[in-house]
This record gives structure tokens, C-alpha cells and sequence, in this order.
């Protein structure tokens, strides 16, 4: 059972403009989100994390919005650059000690 | 910042050996280090998890007589396949606890075949 999902696998942007992937959970206990990127045959690199008490954290041109009634959490990249093209996984948590991941969109952003 | 040494980071090993994986943190203290796999087109799933001077709790599903492993330090855990078949072909990831993102680093990964 899913309890972490990204619906859309893959998503094509021009450069300098936002790309926005969406992320959506089941387990209403889940209280703290993170946002990973990840290169081929590379290991997940850490972009950014939102608790549950928050709905919205920015860091540079990486902004994390969270709905909790709608348990929908969003990744805004603005401006898109190429080198922003990667996979990028959602996760989850309610314990803090196991994570739930997504199963990743492709992000290819067109120079 | 934090950083999780895992190697190697590809191996190619024959039906019926072993392999091993070493997950290492460099520059702190990871009392707890995870353990994932990852299929084709699909989440990582953690296959276990791991504690200093403990045995490792694994998943459902996931055979521990297959997958040994071993947290004997602080800064080094180690996941070994054994009897490997093609099936055990994947992308094995190590996690320890300390360092960004909520306190958790990844090491960068080991692509396991087996032929």
C-alpha cells in the first residue's frame, strides 16, 4: 500500500520557469516532509524538509507548500534551471524514525 | 556538513556469492543506520533498520537470513546479500541518523547485479 504518492512520473519545463511537483499521503499521522533529489546511480540528496505545523517553508528557489486537510504536499522551483533536472522524491514521516518515499517525478528542464 | 560514505558504489558479483556493503558516517556518530532498496520505477522501500550493538529489525518481507546486517560502531554499518540472485539486482541505499535534513544522510548508493 502506497501511503506516499507522486501521480505524475515525469514533467518538462522551460528554463526559467516554475516547475511544480506534487505530492500526495494517506496517513493523516505523517508530520513531517521532506523533498529529495536524486541523480542516476547517485543516492538522494536532502532539498527541503516542512513540518506539520507549518504550511509553507522556502529556501532560495526551492518552496514546499503543505495542505494538511488536503494531504497534498507541493515542491515550487523558481526559476527552473537545467541543472535542476534530476529525480525528485517526496517522503514522509510520523515518527521520525522511518520514512516513506514516494515513487519520484522526473524533472527535465529544457534549456 | 554530515557525510555517509557507502560502498562500493557498483558491484557485479556471480549467482550464489555474497556481497557486501559498507555504510560508513564520516564525521558523526549514527547510533541508527536504515537500510533501502529500490525497484525499477518505484519508491524506495526500507528493508531494515539497524542499531549500534543490537540486532537489526527488518521489514516484513524481507528475508534477514538473506540480508545480514551488522552495526558493530558507531560510524559503520554493513548490509550483506548472501546467496545472491539475479533477483537481488538493485540499487541498495544506506541512511544514517546526524547531519541535514532532519537529521538523516544518505549514503550514495550501491548498484548491485548479479549475474
Amino acid at each position: 500500500d502506497q501511503q506516499v504518492k507522486q501521480n505524475s512520473p515525469s514533467l518538462s519545463v522551460q528554463e526559467g520557469r516554475i516547475s511544480i511537483l506534487n505530492c500526495d499521503y494517506t496517513n493523516s499521522m505523517f508530520d513531517y516532509f521532506l523533498w529529495y533529489k536524486k541523480y542516476p546511480a547517485e543516492g538522494p540528496t536532502f532539498l527541503i524538509s516542512i513540518s506539520s505545523i507549518k504550511d509553507k517553508n522556502e529556501d532560495g528557489r526551492f518552496t514546499v507548500f503543505l495542505n494538511k486537510s488536503a494531504k497534498h504536499l507541493s515542491l515550487h522551483i523558481v526559476p527552473s534551471q537545467p541543472g535542476d533536472s534530476a529525480v525528485y522524491f517526496c517522503a514522509a514521516s510520523s515518527t521520525g524514525n522511518q520514512f516513506y518515499f514516494g515513487t519520484g517525478t522526473s524533472l527535465t528542464v529544457i534549456p | 556538513g554530515a557525510v555517509v560514505s557507502q560502498h562500493p558504489s557498483r558491484v557485479i558479483c556471480k549467482s550464489g556469492t555474497s556481497v557486501k556493503i559498507e555504510c560508513r558516517s564520516l564525521d558523526f556518530q549514527a547510533t541508527t543506520m536504515f537500510w533501502y532498496r529500490q525497484f525499477p520505477k518505484k519508491s524506495l522501500m526500507l528493508m531494515a533498520t539497524s542499531n549500534e550493538g543490537s540486532k537489526a529489525t527488518y521489514e516484513q518481507g524481507v528475508e534477514k537470513d538473506k540480508f545480514l546486517i551488522n552495526h558493530a560502531s558507531l560510524t559503520l554499518s554493513t548490509l550483506t546479500v548472501t546467496s545472491a540472485h539475479p533477483e537481488d539486482s538493485s540499487f541498495y541505499i544506506c541512511s544514517a541518523r546526524g547531519g541535514s535534513g532532519y537529521g538523516y544522510t544518505f549514503g550514495s548508493g550501491t548498484r548491485l547485479t548479479v549475474v
